[in-house]
């Protein structure tokens, strides 16, 4: 059964630090895995998607990597702003499974100004 | 830009009670979902819906839940009867197809009481 887990749970950094959520998951048959962001009582955002034959995939101050041979990504911030602070989910999607993503319980990121 | 719709924002019912979630997914989209959290913790799958059908369900969607889509823009999630433990937000998702980037809802509060 895929479990993913992300690492930190929660992470505080000052303005304009570079910083690195990590997310895992037990099973690497995976199809592709896609990067949220979810502000306090609202939706879920998404971030990047990286196909299972990326290595990363970037937009913006944001790029993510994917390792599917050992079960890990991560979400690379650079120069983070106040406006950042936010929880990053990530979730997997598996094969023939109608579209389901997995996720983690999130990394809550605060940026202090 | 194109989004994915839910009403009502926040829905309080009482135990027993069926209550009808509403979702208007991005026009062109075949593939549509729904998710729970529960308060503090992960996102989790409950359904997916193609052509009209179930395509997959997690053991959370029981016969308590269904699936509706009742005309060529809305797409809704009735719960029989209400439980306390159904109190979540409830997450409606679309898709172009299965395996590609998911757009998420603003989400419904579900408070029974």
């Amino acid at each position: 059964k895929q479990e993913v887990t992300q690492i930190p749970a929660a992470l505080s950094v000052p303005e304009g630090e570079n910083l690195v959520l990590n997310c895992s998951f037990t099973d690497s048959a995976i199809y592709n895995l896609q990067w949220f962001r979810q502000d306090p009582g609202k939706g879920l955002t998404s971030l990047l998607l990286i196909q299972s034959s990326q290595r990363e995939q970037t937009s913006g101050r944001l790029n993510a990597s994917l390792d599917k041979s050992s079960g890990r990504s991560t979400l690379y911030i650079a120069a983070s702003q106040p406006g950042d602070s936010a929880t990053y989910l990530c979730a997997v999607r598996l094969y023939n499974q109608g579209g389901k993503l997995i996720f983690g319980q999130g990394t809550e990121l605060s940026v202090k100004p | 830009e194109p989004e994915v719709t839910q009403t009502p924002s926040h829905q309080v019912t009482q135990m027993g009670q069926e209550v009808i979630l509403r979702c208007v997914p991005i026009s062109n989209h075949l593939y549509f979902y729904w998710y729970r959290q529960i308060l503090g913790q992960k996102v989790e799958f409950l359904v997916s819906f193609y052509n009209n059908e179930i395509s997959e369900k997690s053991e959370i969607f029981d016969d308590q839940f269904s699936v509706e889509r009742p005309d060529g823009s809305n797409f809704t999630l009735k719960i029989r009867s209400t439980k306390l433990e159904d109190s979540a937000m409830y997450f409606c998702a679309s898709s172009l197809e299965t395996e590609v980037e998911a757009f998420f809802g603003q989400g419904t509060r579900l408070t029974v009481v």
